[in-house]
């Protein structure tokens, strides 16, 4: 079974930090994608990677870095923490470049900035 | 750019069937997808369509109409475990995937 894990479930942060956002994924999968996903605005995607040291703007970049300096290690980075970025994300991993593939998502982290 | 619609919400009752519908307009369409998601839980894959026609998996049935950019998934023999949110999700030229805002399934006894 593939198995993408989070490193924190819940994540409370204050205005201004850093924060960082840790996904690994186990199955060698190609692929990995960075969401949040809030009430009424369904999933939406922030930054992919087709690949290691690749990475691609989704449809709501700002605000937001991300780095994959290996392949089964996709993280995301806040630079500057602000309260609207208080979301649940979601990571997720798939195998094939083109063409159809199901994603496998982890678990998410709820992050509440204050 | 990108759309994709389908109910906010909907109730149906234990052992009957639903039917949830996803309409979408996207620039590109490489197959849609349907996730289930529990409350606090990450999505989980159902199924997917690629060709016109109608899927099954068990309980669990996907249609697709590329022509009229519509899906519909199909839930029979409701069981109370199937309260959820379903996720309907095109896959783009780009290897993408948009979602919709995902429709929240209440099964009653």
């Amino acid at each position: 079974d593939v198995k993408v894990t989070q490193s924190s479930r819940y994540l409370v942060k204050r205005t201004g930090e850093k924060v960082f956002l840790e996904c690994v994924q186990d199955m060698d999968h190609e692929n990995m994608f960075w969401y949040r996903q809030d009430p009424g605005l369904g999933l939406r995607l922030i930054y992919f990677s087709y690949d290691v040291k690749m990475k691609e703007k989704g449809d709501i970049p700002e605000g937001y870095s991300v780095s994959r300096e290996k392949k089964e290690r996709f993280s995301l980075i806040l630079e500057s923490a602000s309260t609207n970025q208080t979301s649940m994300y979601l990571c997720a991993s798939s195998l094939e470049t083109a063409g159809l593939d199901t994603q496998y998502f982890g678990p998410g982290t709820r992050l509440t900035v204050l | 750019g990108q759309n994709i619609d389908q109910p906010t919400e909907m109730t149906a009752t234990e052992g009957a069937i639903v039917q949830i519908n996803c309409t979408y307009q996207t620039s590109g369409f490489n197959g849609l997808f349907w996730y289930q998601q529990h409350a606090g839980e990450a999505p989980t894959f159902l199924s997917y369509n690629v060709l016109d026609g109608l899927e099954e998996k068990g309980r669990f049935s996907s249609f697709l109409s590329r022509s009229k950019g519509y899906s519909y998934l199909l839930l029979k023999e409701l069981q109370m475990k199937d309260s959820a949110s379903y996720l309907c999700a095109v896959n783009t030229n780009a290897g993408k995937s948009t979602f919709g805002d995902g429709t929240t399934l209440t099964v009653k006894p």
